[in-house]
């Protein structure tokens, strides 16, 4: 059963401490993305990963990291600098731009809230 | 940079009715538009893909168009059903940006 999973669902995070979401994918696609969705809003590109190994900063990068190791999964870590991270993530796969129908697919999201 | 705007934010139709869901994009340089669905706390599900070359694409009671030139897009719904309660979203995913969406409510 093909897709993109994400996990937790839910994620707690306390002041000052970094926290990681998972998000694998098992399409082959080699573009990876991680959007934020606050309430009301559009969706805001964090990172994306065109390839294993590189990844570029998108709109709202600052107080977020990630890494690309293998093409199947995209980790982000949500450190202590981001200073209003609640909100909802989500993670998403595509073909690449090397394709001519580079259809986004994404998974089931992760609602991140600090106590 | 591409921008992309969806009017209204919410729309309230009865049951039955077609109906027509707006997406404005700034850069006619659009390489392709997506339109996506979004019920609450879950991700976002792919309608329809339009590729800049293309003009319309369908799929069942779902159609959607790109005209370029005048920088809009549109997601046709046909005769509506309570089950198509969601917000609808498009987006210019080669340049990853996103409108805010529409919140559509089909009332019985």
């Amino acid at each position: 059963d093909g897709g993109i999973t994400q996990s937790p669902k839910y994620l707690f995070r306390k002041e000052g401490q970094n926290v990681t979401l998972s998000c694998e994918q098992n399409l082959n696609h080699d573009a990876m993305y991680w959007y934020r969705q606050d309430p009301g809003q559009g969706l805001r590109l964090i990172y994306y990963s065109q390839i294993v190994n590189d990844f570029q900063k998108g709109d709202i990068a600052e107080g977020y990291s990630v890494s690309r190791e293998k093409k199947e999964s995209f980790p982000l870590t949500v450190t202590s600098a981001q200073k209003n991270p609640t909100a909802f993530y989500l993670c998403a796969s595509s073909p690449g731009r090397r394709s001519s129908y580079n259809e986004q697919f994404f998974g089931p999201g992760t609602r991140l809230t600090v106590l | 940079k591409q921008e992309v705007t969806q009017i209204p934010a919410a729309l309230s139709v009865p049951e039955g009715e077609n109906l027509v869901l707006n997406c404005s994009f700034t850069d006619s340089a659009i390489y392709n538009l997506q339109w996506f669905r979004q019920d609450p706390g879950k991700g976002l599900t792919s309608l329809l893909l339009i590729q800049s070359s293309q003009r319309e694409q369908t799929s069942g009671r779902l159609n959607a168009s790109l005209d370029k030139s005048s920088g809009r897009s549109t997601l046709y719904i046909a005769a509506s059903q309570p089950g198509d309660s969601a917000t609808y979203l498009c987006a210019s995913t080669h340049d990853m940006r996103f409108g805010a969406g529409t919140r559509l409510t089909v009332k019985p």
